[in-house]
């Protein structure tokens, strides 16, 4: 069965700090997403991320995909309180039930 | 350009009752998904319709079911419910199926189920 495991699951970082969340997932997918959730609210699309190398960047916030290790990784630079959110990566299972499988979250916290 | 609207965005009903969400799709966007969030079993994907078929499905039962219309709007039911399907129902729409296609979420339902 396909594991999508993130850590850490709770991040408290200070502004102004770099820092990584990570995303493993456990079988062969070419197709991950990042999502990020204030509380309260729906989901906001972040990045879509549709093969092995590709690297999307947006503001404070870089993502990565490296799918022979099975491994996508979200990089915060220079931590701003507005980057508080929950993160979510999310897996393509396609070719076994053709579903999306989700992280269990990051809960990012940065303190001023 | 609307986004995706849901309906109702609160919902209170009782054990054994169905309910019915509803959502509409951002203008041009003919997939539409639906998940399921609880705080115990996080986010989980229900089921994709595009053009009027369902496409994906997740492992949810049959008590789960959904369609969509012409005008790709789209609609989820639940039958017989049970006080575990308490949870924020979030739809997305893209332009076309997933997973190639960027998702956009509704704000959601939340069900509670008493």
């Amino acid at each position: 069965e396909l594991k999508v495991e993130q850590n850490p699951l709770f991040l408290s970082m200070q502004e102004g700090k770099n820092y990584t969340i990570y995303c493993n997932y456990s079988t062969t997918s070419d197709r991950l997403y990042w999502y990020r959730q204030d509380p309260g609210k729906s989901l906001e699309s972040l990045f879509v991320l549709l093969s092995n190398g590709a690297v999307k960047q947006e503001g404070r916030l870089m993502a990565s995909l490296d799918t022979k290790a099975r491994l996508s990784t979200l990089h915060i630079t220079a931590a701003v309180h507005d980057l508080s959110a929950t993160y979510f990566c999310a897996v393509d299972m396609k070719g076994l039930n053709n579903d999306m499988r989700f992280g269990a979250g990051t809960r990012l916290t940065v303190k001023p | 350009k609307a986004g995706v609207t849901q309906t109702p965005r609160y919902l209170i009903k009782t054990r054994g009752q169905q309910v019915t969400l509803s959502c509409s799709p951002i203008s041009g966007h003919r997939s539409v998904s639906w998940y399921q969030q609880t705080p115990g079993q996080g986010l989980q994907f229900l089921f994709e319709y595009f053009s009027e078929t369902q496409r994906n499905k997740g492992n949810f039962p049959g008590r789960f079911s959904g369609r969509q219309f012409s005008n790709s709007r789209s609609e989820m039911n639940v039958s017989t419910l049970e006080l575990g399907d308490s949870a924020l129902y979030l739809c997305a729409s893209s332009l076309g199926t997933m997973p190639t296609n960027e998702q956009f979420f509704g704000p959601g339902t939340r069900l509670t189920v008493l």
